[in-house]
């Protein structure tokens, strides 16, 4: 069945700098791929999503693109904020379509 | 307009009793899941509706019920309550199932069991 794999945290992070998550996934065909963000006390939110290979998912300054040939995902900023200070997990569908897969989550502190 | 909603956000019973969680969407949407995050924020899902029917019940105990009463309302009730099952329940909907519709989430409820 369809799996993924995040790279595991906790990432420390001054304000400005760069960030890179890792996410790989196994899957049947070409999913649907999900960056959901869950903020410290709250439910998670989609942060970006792509949804056929080479599609580049965008939002709030995170970006992160579907490359089949690697089977990856990896979300990037290229300057994070105190505010960005959360639990970023990787998503795709299972193989029905019927619930999403999580990563096991990276928490990211970005101190300033 | 809260979209997803979940009651209560804290719940602290004790072992043996037995308890229930509401959830309500106000996005019109057909398909409604339930997750449980565990203590290392790993996040898996239990149930699945859609259109009020049962599609995904994954290897959950059978003390856990769901229960759709309409499109809008999905409702958990855990009899018999373990330590085990200490863990934050989220509540979440879709525009249906398929693997490109966007999940939005409640705002969890924390289970504790002592």
């Amino acid at each position: 069945g369809n799996s993924v794999t995040q790279m595991e945290g906790p990432v420390t992070l001054s304000e400005e700098a760069f960030l890179t998550i890792n996410c790989t996934y196994t899957a049947t065909g070409y999913p649907s791929l999900f960056w959901y963000v869950q903020y410290p006390g709250e439910g998670l939110q989609l942060l970006l999503k792509a949804t056929k290979a080479d599609d580049k998912g965008s939002n709030k300054g995170f970006e992160a693109t579907y490359r089949k040939e690697t089977t990856s995902f990896h979300l990037e900023k290229g300057s994070v904020q105190v505010s960005d200070s959360a639990v970023y997990f990787c998503a795709l569908p299972n193989q029905a379509g019927t619930a999403l897969i999580f990563g096991k989550g990276t928490t990211l502190s970005v101190s300033s | 307009d809260t979209a997803v909603s979940q009651t209560p956000k804290y719940l602290v019973t004790q072992m043996g009793n037995d308890k229930s969680i509401k959830c309500e969407q106000n996005l019109g949407h057909d398909t409604m899941y339930w997750y449980k995050q565990d203590s290392k924020k790993f996040l898996k899902i239990m149930f699945s509706y859609n259109n009020k029917e049962l599609i995904i019940n994954e290897t959950v105990p059978n003390r856990f019920s769901p229960k759709s009463p309409d499109k809008a309302h999905l409702n958990l009730h855990i009899n018999s309550l373990e330590l085990g099952d200490s863990a934050v329940y989220f509540c979440a909907s879709s525009q249906a199932t398929g693997g490109s519709y966007e999940q939005y989430f409640g705002p969890g409820t924390r289970l504790t069991v002592t």
